[in-house]
């Protein structure tokens, strides 16, 4: 099955700086790569997803990019502020299937 | 427009009893998807339903676990003779179609077991 592994465990920058959190995944045959943000008490909400026909995608201060040859994609946040402060998950899944395979979570600190 | 809503948020259970997680996905949406979190995890994906169906519970334990999504009502993941280790974060999604795109996740049941 699909193996998912995610880096840093936890990151600490100061507001206004970025972040940059790293996903591998293991089965070639996954083509959908979503980034979740969870904070303290809630669900995960997704904020960014890429697909396999794509290289890299921007929504205003984050972006996303995957390399299928190295079969790792990353999440980039620029402008870092405190509110970006939470546990956030890269998943990786076939663009048929149905169920999520995640990672183990970033938990990220804005300090202001 | 209600997103997925869990209840309880809370619950706690002593060691031998029932555990009944509750999941109403968003209106419109007849695909459920119930998904574990252990602490320091992240989630884990446990079972999938439609309406009066299972369609994949790969990921449930095989004993004392069981989810349903009946025609009326919401969808319930029954945890019986509960165990420390079943302590988690249970979390369910909804989707209009069966698919991982556009899942909407609700805010989770936090089960203790003491």
């Amino acid at each position: 099955g699909e193996n998912v592994e995610q880096h840093p465990s936890t990151l600490s920058v100061q507001e206004g700086d970025s972040a940059v959190i790293k996903c591998t995944y293991s089965d070639s045959a996954s083509n959908y790569f979503p980034w979740y943000k969870q904070e303290l008490g809630k669900g995960p909400q997704l904020i960014i997803d890429i697909r396999s026909n794509v290289g890299e995608k921007k929504d205003q201060r984050i972006a996303v990019t995957l390399n299928k040859t190295a079969k790792h994609f990353s999440l980039h946040i620029t402008e870092t502020q405190p509110e970006d402060s939470a546990v956030y998950f890269c998943a990786a899944s076939t663009d048929s299937g149905y169920a999520l395979n995640f990672g183990k979570g970033t938990s990220l600190l804005v300090t202001p | 427009n209600a997103g997925v809503m869990q209840n309880p948020r809370h619950l706690v259970r002593r060691r031998g009893q029932e555990a009944r997680l509750r999941c109403s996905p968003m209106k419109g949406h007849s695909h459920v998807y119930w998904y574990r979190q252990l602490p320091e995890e992240g989630l884990k994906f446990m079972v999938y339903l439609q309406k009066e169906n299972i369609i994949d519970e790969s990921g449930m334990p095989k004993e004392r676990f069981s989810a349903e999504f009946p025609k009326e009502g919401p969808s319930i993941l029954r945890i019986q003779q509960v165990v420390r280790g079943d302590s988690a974060a249970y979390f369910c999604a909804s989707s209009h179609r069966g698919t991982n795109y556009g899942y909407t996740f609700g805010s989770g049941t936090r089960l203790t077991v003491v």
